[in-house]
């Protein structure tokens, strides 16, 4: 699977919006975006996922470049309880993920 | 959603003690699971695949003697840890994909709040 290098720590303002960038370079045209979340002593929480189209659920965006080698996951209003250790993964076909050392993002009033 | 249990979530024994960890899809059957461990301040380390009736498969410098997994029915992983020490100390967390959404390769993974290991 493709390696990921984030940020390894950010600040947002409460209420503003997250902008956590992600490259992922060498990605292949199986493997997806995937983003989780890890909140402090916990199991990581499944963000979004996408492949080359732009992805939005209720938690998040997920915005991936059209050539595929960068992304960048929004949250559109940060709440203190978004800060977290923020992981950007690809994966392929099979099923592992592999985490690197995410983002610390450190949501502030 | 998709939910992952595990049991306990915390746990405190003396070196040499066996400890088994539950890893349970609660609202889905899952044909695979995995195992992780985290160190303080790391990333999380993939420990073992666990494929439902059948052998698990263990990632490179893990000892499937130290680290038993059965994976006995769909919803149902476990990972003994067999004669801890003091070094087993850490945090392991399981996962299951859920095959309800996405095909193969499109079917996230969700995790359990994971299990704290602690041996005096």
């Amino acid at each position: 699977d493709a390696k990921t290098t984030q940020p390894p720590s950010m600040d947002c303002a409460e209420g503003r919006a997250a902008n956590l960038p992600c490259n992922h370079s060498t990605i292949s045209g199986n493997e997806y975006v995937y983003w989780y979340r890890q909140i402090h002593s916990q199991g990581p929480q499944y963000i979004i996922h996408g492949l080359k189209n732009n992805e939005t659920n209720e938690m998040a965006s997920l915005i991936i470049t059209e050539d595929r080698k960068s992304s960048t996951l929004i949250l559109p209003h940060a709440t203190l309880r978004d800060t977290a250790v923020y992981y950007c993964i690809v994966r392929g076909a099979g099923n592992m993920l592999t985490f690197g050392g995410g983002t610390r993002l450190m949501v502030k009033p | 959603g998709a939910v992952v249990s595990q049991h306990p979530s915390w746990v405190i024994c003396k070196s040499g003690t066996s400890v088994k960890i539950e890893c349970r899809s609660l609202d889905f059957q899952a044909t695979t699971m995995f195992w992780y461990r985290q160190f303080p301040k790391q990333s999380l380390m993939l420990m073992a695949t666990s494929n439902e009736g059948s052998k698990a498969t263990y990632e490179q410098g893990v000892e499937k003697d130290k680290f038993l997994i059965n994976h006995a029915s769909l919803t149902l992983s476990t990972l003994t840890v067999t004669s801890a020490h003091p070094e087993d100390s850490s945090f392991y967390i399981c996962s299951a994909r859920d095959p309800r959404t996405g095909g193969y390769s499109n079917q996230p993974q969700h995790f359990g709040d994971g299990t704290r290991l602690s041996i005096l």
